[in-house]
């Protein structure tokens, strides 16, 4: 079966960092990708990890460890646009499972 | 830079009707997708579609549903007779300019709002 999971809200300044987790348990994994969604928009890509290690992306990085089913998205300098909610999502070839998404306020 | 598009934004249907959404993939893309967002929930998968046939479909993606590919560029989403849980966010979803790369990144059109009445 498939479980995603990550916290359902956060908060953070504005200006500072923020850490979004996601634990896994998929049958099968060809990569997992975060995405970044809008009240009524559709999910934009933000980065993507198929390998251990770190990936950066201008303010934002995310963190793949196979072993342990864990990412995490790293969000630097926030900005108020960064109010969103970021999708977790496992590729188990030919189609994207995805958690609850993780709403993140930004405060001034 | 090329982006999928969705056509109608908004469709409000009686239970019952048949509603046809319509999706313009990335035009080099060949491997095209399906999901579904119910209001306050998560992106839930329907199908996959390569090559001019399902790859693989969920168990949401029942009799009722079904695609196609009519031409060069538009791919469909048929649900042939609507139920007030059809209700939903319908986003549609391409990746993969290379043969054999289903697992290259999937970009999302802006989606249509179904509403079921």
């Amino acid at each position: 079966g498939q479980n995603i999971d990550q916290p359902t809200e956060m908060t953070a300044t504005e200006g500072a960092i923020v850490q979004i987790n996601c634990t896994y348990q998929t049958s099968g994994f060809n990569g997992l990708f975060w995405y970044q969604q809008h009240a009524g928009e559709a999910p934009t890509f933000l980065s993507y990890n198929v390998l251990d290690g770190l990936e950066e992306k201008g303010r934002f990085s995310s963190f793949l460890s196979r072993s342990k089913g864990y990412s995490y998205l790293l969000l630097k300098e926030l900005q108020m646009k960064d109010s969103a909610s970021y999708l977790c999502a496992v590729n188990g070839n030919e189609k994207l499972t995805f958690g609850t998404g993780t709403r993140l306020t930004i405060i001034p | 830079e090329p982006e999928v598009t969705q056509t109608p934004s908004h469709q409000v249907t009686q239970m019952g009707q048949e509603v046809i959404l319509r999706c313009v993939p990335i035009s080099n893309h060949l491997y095209f997708y399906w999901y579904r967002q119910i209001l306050g929930q998560k992106v839930e998968f329907l199908v996959s579609f390569y090559n001019n046939e399902i790859s693989e479909k969920s168990e949401i993606f029942d009799d009722q549903f079904s695609v196609e590919r009519p031409d060069g560029s538009n791919f469909t989403l048929k649900i042939r007779s609507t139920k007030l849980e059809d209700s939903a966010m319908y986003f549609c979803a391409s990746s993969g300019n290379l043969a054999g790369r289903a697992t290259d990144t999937q970009y999302f059109g802006p989606g249509t709002r179904l509403t079921v009445l």
